[in-house]
């Protein structure tokens, strides 16, 4: 099975930094996806890795260590528009439609 | 990009009826497609996964005859509720993998909004 947790909610001010962590265990891992959800939305892509390290997108940044289960999610310069759901994805190998598992998000709040 | 529309994006049922939500991925074929239910304040759960030409395949503790799945086509996948239930409200979304954009991500449809009387 899979298990994927991360924070449930955090606070921000606005242009500062936050990290979101997400530790998972999966049998067959075959990616890690971070995805922005607002209230009432459908998720919306932020972030892949497969490999260990860093991968950088503009204001968002992603890493993986696959010896550790774990990543994280680097939001710099926050605005006020950032105040969202964020989920991390765990792609399982291991199963025959290669399908995705959710953790249960971290509600960021992003203040003045 | 890969575009997945997704219909209705609200619904609202008498409770023994029956509801259809379609999700069609609308620039590529998806020969699979995901579909997930969230309640309030919860993350996204695997409900199925709806495989074209075959049968769908339903994770633990989903019942198959409730919650019927028809992926006739490369373009097109049906959720049927069936006899619906004030305990099915809940956000039901799609998804699917556009396999040009390799491992980049499943695109989401809009979502349905789901609620029983």
């Amino acid at each position: 099975g899979q298990n994927i947790d991360q924070p449930t909610e955090m606070t921000a001010t606005e242009g500062a930094i936050v990290q979101i962590n997400c530790t998972y265990q999966t049998s067959g891992f075959n990616g890690l996806f971070w995805y922005q959800q607002h209230a009432g939305e459908a998720p919306t892509f932020l972030s892949y890795n497969v490999l260990d390290g860093l991968e950088e997108k503009g204001r968002f940044s992603s890493f993986l260590s696959r010896s550790k289960g774990y990543s994280y999610l680097l939001l710099k310069e926050l605005q006020m528009k950032d105040s969202a759901s964020y989920l991390c994805a765990v792609r399982d190998g291991s199963r025959k439609n290669n399908d995705m598992r959710f953790g249960a998000g971290t509600r960021l709040t992003v203040k003045p | 990009g890969a575009v997945v529309s997704q219909h209705p994006s609200r619904v609202i049922c008498k409770s023994g009826t029956s509801v259809k939500i379609e999700c069609r991925s609308l620039d590529f074929q998806a020969t699979t497609m995901f579909w997930y239910r969230q309640f309030p304040k919860q993350s996204l759960m695997l409900m199925a996964t709806s495989n074209e030409g075959s049968k769908a395949t339903y994770e633990q503790g989903v019942e198959k005859d409730k919650f019927l799945i028809n992926h006739a086509s490369l373009t097109l996948s049906t959720l049927t509720v069936t006899s619906a239930h004030p305990e099915d409200s809940s956000f039901y979304i799609c998804s699917a993998q556009d396999p040009g954009t390799g491992n980049y991500g499943y695109t989401f449809g809009s979502g349905t909004r789901l609620t029983v009387v």
